[in-house]
């Protein structure tokens, strides 16, 4: 089946560290896109990309990075330069313009 | 300033009381409206695209309509499976979401 593949599902790192979120997927989409979710605010979107090789920062970049090496993967870079990294990871890709959104089901980062 | 939001945060239901959810958007250059249903530590779930204003999509017990500036979630005699968070995105150069509609349906 086709789908978005997260891993892992939960996550732990002391302050200080970077920690990789990984990101696969096998719907042949061109577009990827990495969001945070904090109870009680809508779907925040840090990076995304629509090529290979390609990305774009999106609203709250700041303390992370990506790559693009392959269509099927697109993993994210929690920095230490990341104030507040506790939350909820979500990745999604997208055909085109004007198609919905498919997710996987998301990575609990925890930061002590 | 494109934003969406949504009404009411949370909504309790009785099983078999139907109700609407609210997604209101002020977004140039609309491309697409989506429904999404979230359940706790999982990624959005796919429900529905709207395009046009007039629109109308049906699955099951739930039925979304869009207008110009808003779109309804409606959900008629909901069972407690029904129970969950129901986010609206709406994308214009980008995506923009709401911060969802929390549905508990008692039994």
């Amino acid at each position: 089946d086709g789908g978005i593949t997260q891993s892992p599902k939960y996550l732990f790192r002391k302050e200080g560290q970077n920690v990789t979120l990984s990101c696969e997927q096998n719907l042949n989409h061109d577009a990827m896109y990495w969001y945070r979710q904090d109870p009680g605010q809508g779907l925040r979107l840090i990076y995304y990309s629509q090529i290979v090789n390609d990305f774009q920062k999106g609203d709250i970049a700041e303390g992370y990075s990506v790559s693009r090496e392959k269509k099927e993967s697109f993993p994210l870079t929690v920095t230490s330069a990341q104030k507040n990294p506790t939350a909820f990871y979500l990745c999604a890709s997208s055909p085109a313009g004007g198609s919905p959104l498919h997710f996987g089901n998301g990575t609990r980062l925890t930061v002590t | 300033e494109d934003q969406v939001t949504q009404s009411p945060e949370a909504l309790r239901l009785q099983e078999g009381e139907s109700s609407s959810l609210n997604c209101s958007y002020t977004v140039s250059g609309l491309r697409g409206l989506f429904w999404y249903r979230q359940d706790p530590g999982k990624g959005p779930e796919f429900l529905f695209t709207l395009y046009s204003a007039g629109e109308e999509k049906e699955k099951e017990r739930l039925k979304a309509t869009l207008t110009k500036k808003e779109s309804f979630l409606h959900i008629t005699a909901p069972k407690p499976e029904d129970s969950a968070t129901y986010l609206c995105a709406v994308q214009a150069y980008q995506f923009y979401f709401g911060t969802g509609t929390s549905l508990t349906v008692i039994p």
